[in-house]
């Protein structure tokens, strides 16, 4: 069964560093998205990604955060300068269409910053 | 704003009961609801959509009222292996993207 997949599975940086968090969606997905987890709280959109470009995005999703797709098969979630509160459990999920359609996620990222 | 929400539980059952979990939400304009379940810092994996008409998928019966903004979700003869956090999800379409509840957590005890 396909799957996502996600790396690192955790990362654990410096305040005020940049880090990259790497996704590979199901391959003849077309939509990919971002969540986050604060750990104790609930699953919370940050982006979503169709064609090449953000197609919605939460307030959450502030200048701090980019996506990218940079060939056929990633999609990245940088962060430019991380904060503490941005420790948290990433998801990256993906889906063939929009709409009600199932979202696939993947086994997310810890990302711990000190 | 809390688009979903739920009681956070936890609910603590002996294998064999009949459990139910409550949901409701704020936005009329939601328009597609699902049930995930999320195992301890794992990721949360679709268990089952939600319809107004009902749906049930073995052990489990899903259940929305539109007119009342409630969702349900019923698990007969629980499991050791259901013990989880339950969470109700909505969708809405001009957002594409999903909104989730705190979840429900719940242990099943032998």
């Amino acid at each position: 069964e396909p799957e996502v997949t996600q790396t690192p599975s955790h990362q654990v940086t410096q305040m005020g560093q940049e880090v990259i968090l790497r996704c590979v969606p199901i391959s003849n997905h077309l939509y990919f998205y971002w969540y986050r987890q604060i750990l104790g709280q609930k699953v919370e959109f940050l982006v979503s990604f169709y064609n090449n470009e953000i197609s919605e995005k939460s307030e959450i999703f502030d200048d701090q955060f980019s996506v990218e797709r940079p060939d056929g098969s990633n999609f990245t979630l940088k962060i430019r300068s991380t904060k503490l509160e941005d420790s948290a459990m990433y998801f990256c999920a993906s889906s063939l269409d929009r709409g009600a359609d199932t979202q696939y996620f993947g086994p997310g990222t810890r990302l711990t910053v000190l | 704003r809390k688009e979903v929400e739920q009681d956070p539980g936890p609910f603590n059952v002996p294998e064999g009961a009949t459990v139910a979990f409550n949901c409701t939400y704020s936005n009329s304009a939601s328009q597609s609801f699902f049930w995930y379940r999320q195992d301890c810092r794992k990721e949360p994996k679709l268990l089952m959509s939600v319809y107004s008409s009902g749906n049930e998928d073995g052990r489990f019966t899903a259940q929305l009222n539109r007119a009342s903004q409630y969702i349900s979700l019923l698990i007969r003869d629980s499991k050791l292996s259901d013990s989880a956090t339950y969470l109700c999800v909505s969708y809405e379409t001009g957002a594409n993207n999903l909104f989730f509840g705190t979840g429900t957590r719940l242990t099943v005890i032998p």
